[in-house]
């Protein structure tokens, strides 16, 4: 089944510690993107990439890294999560720019 | 800049069509999209439409776009309780020559459909 998978599900995670959340496609599609999702302000994107190794920021990519070493892997990385980093994360890839997005089933995370 | 505005509540009586709003500010618009979120899911693509467009139908779903006034609707046909969810409006930019796969969305619609 065509899909994109993230891990985990739920986190609820301290702050100053490090976290790592997976996304994986096997659509073999060449772009990849992060949205954080915040009630009334609907989605705003963290990071993209078009390809392996190209990256790029988003609208608010303050706090996180990511990374493209493969095509179908897109971890988002937070070096140190704060209380304004609690959101539902969504991973997406798209085989072209245009075409639109296929969505991850999310990641609510919680920083105390 | 890139602005995406929608109206954030919409309710309507099963059977009824429903008609969601969304209003852009860029004018580079390439594709513009409808995506759904039922609760605890994530996003579904419904539709889409080239810039170039002004109408797309898709079996109960009937997208219009305006240019002029920078507005796109997405009608619902006979809506029924299963189609009660947030609908998201997005665009993407092209940024000379290319949106690179950025979408700027709105802040949702919640749909409620009542029997």
């Amino acid at each position: 089944e065509a899909q994109v998978t993230q891990n985990p599900r739920y986190l609820i995670t301290v702050t100053g510690k490090k976290l790592t959340v997976t996304c994986s496609q096997n659509m073999n599609h060449e772009y990849m993107s992060w949205y954080r999702q915040d009630p009334g302000l609907g989605l705003r994107q963290i990071y993209y990439s078009m390809n392996v190794e190209v990256t790029d920021k988003g609208d608010v990519p303050e706090g996180y890294k990511v990374s493209r070493k493969e095509k179908r892997n897109f971890p988002l990385i937070l070096e140190s999560p704060s209380p304004n980093q609690t959101s539902l994360y969504f991973c997406a890839s798209s085989q072209t720019e245009n075409y639109g997005y296929t969505f991850g089933s999310g990641t609510r995370l919680t920083v105390v | 800049g890139e602005d995406v505005e929608q109206s954030l509540f919409l309710s309507v009586r099963e059977g009824d069509s429903s008609v969601i709003n969304c209003t852009y500010t860029d004018s580079s618009s390439t594709y513009l999209y409808w995506y759904k979120q039922e609760p605890g899911a994530g996003l579904q693509l419904l539709t889409y439409i080239f810039s170039n467009m002004d109408m797309k139908q898709d079996q109960r779903l009937t997208v219009l776009l305006n240019k002029k006034d920078k507005h796109l609707s997405l009608r619902i046909a006979d809506t029924q309780t299963g189609d009660s969810a947030i609908y998201f409006c997005a665009e993407s930019i092209d940024a000379g020559g290319t949106s690179y796969g950025k979408l700027t969305f709105g802040q949702g619609t919640i749909l409620t459909v009542h029997p």
